[in-house]
């Protein structure tokens, strides 16, 4: 199975509203990455949080990262109809070479 | 110039054809990445260079085949594709961080594949 799993799979807020997605992955990680992506579109960097990191904030973007959970969250606070998208985690793993690999994702969708 | 760009946008191929979907940067990054993405899942590893040397190759049939002619350039070479190889190809750079992993990664906007 994946190595990032999240949750919820799908979450359909409010404008104005905060949005949570959770992300747990199985082995140690050097960093997590979140990345967003419209429709169809190339993924867009958002954030990369270390493992010896534990909180993370870029602009209405909050990550956080507990290692002895293997999770992270993001957090979008005062959402906006242009937040929707798809949000991935990702980590990345030293397998001899080093491997990102995906979480299924959190389709978020913000009513105006 | 802080873009990732791939082309074409869209291609459709038959089974016989023998296309190449090409991949450019111009940041310096030393690490590119193809991913293959089906609709509404995550983006699947298929292959990176590092230094223009193929480091990973998860396992993708040899009807893919991938290229490195320099460190600005990465293609991906197309024959005798099944309609199930029919995806978003999406291409990525980044630069090497500190132990030899990688940050961030830039995408481009990939190239929207069917194969008829």
């Amino acid at each position: 199975s994946q190595q990032g799993e999240e949750d919820p799979q799908a979450l359909s807020i409010q404008e104005g509203e905060n949005a949570t997605m959770n992300c747990s992955y199985k082995t140690s990680i050097n960093n997590l990455q979140w990345y967003r992506q419209n429709s169809g579109r190339g993924l867009v960097h958002l954030i990369l949080i270390r493992s010896n990191e534990r909180e993370k904030h870029s602009g209405r973007l909050r990550v956080t990262l507990d290692t002895s959970k293997k999770s992270s969250s993001l957090l979008i606070t005062a959402s906006r109809a242009a937040d929707t998208a798809s949000y991935f985690c990702a980590t990345v793993l030293n397998t001899g070479g080093f491997k990102t690999i995906f979480g299924a994702g959190t389709r978020l969708f913000v009513k105006a | 110039d802080t873009e990732v760009t791939q082309t074409p946008k869209h291609l459709v191929m038959g089974m016989t054809n023998k296309k190449s979907l090409k991949c450019e940067q111009h940041m310096g990054h030393r690490a590119m990445y193809w991913y293959k993405q089906k609709a509404k899942k995550p983006p699947e590893l298929m292959f990176v260079y590092s230094y223009e040397k193929l480091s990973i190759n998860e396992s993708v049939p040899s009807r893919f085949s991938p290229e490195c002619p320099n460190s600005s350039l990465l293609n991906l070479h197309l024959h005798a594709l099944q309609p199930e190889d029919s995806a978003l190809y999406l291409c990525a750079s980044s630069q090497e961080g500190l132990a030899g992993a990688y940050n961030e990664q830039f995408f481009g906007p990939g190239t929207r594949l069917t194969v008829l």
